[in-house]
């Protein structure tokens, strides 16, 4: 158990719906990443916020909006939903420390309809 | 720009048998970090080794060991004596040191060991 929550685990939904995935952090982590792996583009980077701001962003479409809250957990929405949104979606947490690992949680594997 | 290369999609052995996963990496950066992350069938990403550019010493952990050579640009991860629980997709990482602290994920190498 690598101390990373992520909520739910599975989530079925249709074309054009929005949905919420929710990350909690191990404890004392001030940063969180969420990573995208589909079968098509592998395991890709998509968004980094370290203690509530914005810190890097990758290949995250539009439609795609994440946030981290002040205690620390984090949101990844997703909007206007088409086929191949249809992947697993993994938030990651890692420390203060500039060369911290990047801890995994068990990831939402969401399903477009 | 950053690249991980794992040539092997799937490997296939039977129980006891070593196996080695092979990653070579590309970047132009002189200190970066390199990581191996195994994926078991359940699904969760586990983290097994992080490397610093400077620390080329090869590492063992019981029945896992880490070849890291900056001269081939590779970081390899072979498994003696392997057993069943083995069976999972393992991926080779990097992350140059840089505040852009994101990893760069290998395709991943499936491995199935069969009893």
């Amino acid at each position: 158990d690598s101390g990373v929550t992520q909520t739910p685990k599975h989530l079925i939904t249709a074309t054009g719906q929005r949905v919420t995935l929710r990350c909690s952090p191990r404890s004392g982590d001030l940063s969180v990443y969420w990573y995208q792996q589909s079968l098509d583009q592998g395991l890709q980077f998509l968004i980094q916020y370290y203690n509530g701001e914005e810190r890097a962003k990758g290949n995250i479409l539009e439609r795609f909006s994440a946030q981290q809250f002040p205690d620390l957990h984090s949101e990844l929405n997703l909007s206007s939903l088409e086929l191949g949104d249809s992947a697993l979606y993994f938030c990651a947490s890692s420390g203060t420390g500039f060369t911290d690992t990047q801890y995994f949680g068990p990831g939402t594997r969401l399903t477009v309809l | 720009a950053q690249k991980v290369t794992q040539a092997q999609t799937e490997i296939s052995v039977v129980e006891k048998e070593d196996v080695t996963l092979d990653c070579v990496y590309e970047t132009r950066d002189t200190t970066y970090y390199l990581f191996w992350y195994k994926q078991p069938p359940s699904g969760e990403l586990v983290f097994l080794i992080r490397r610093n550019s400077f620390d080329e010493q090869n590492e063992i952990s019981g029945r896992y060991s880490w070849n890291f050579q900056k001269s081939t640009s590779s970081f390899n991860f072979t498994i003696t004596a392997s057993q069943v629980v083995d069976s999972a997709v393992y991926f080779c990482a990097l992350r140059i040191d840089t505040g852009f602290q994101k990893l760069v994920f290998g395709t991943g190498t499936r491995l199935l060991v069969s009893p």
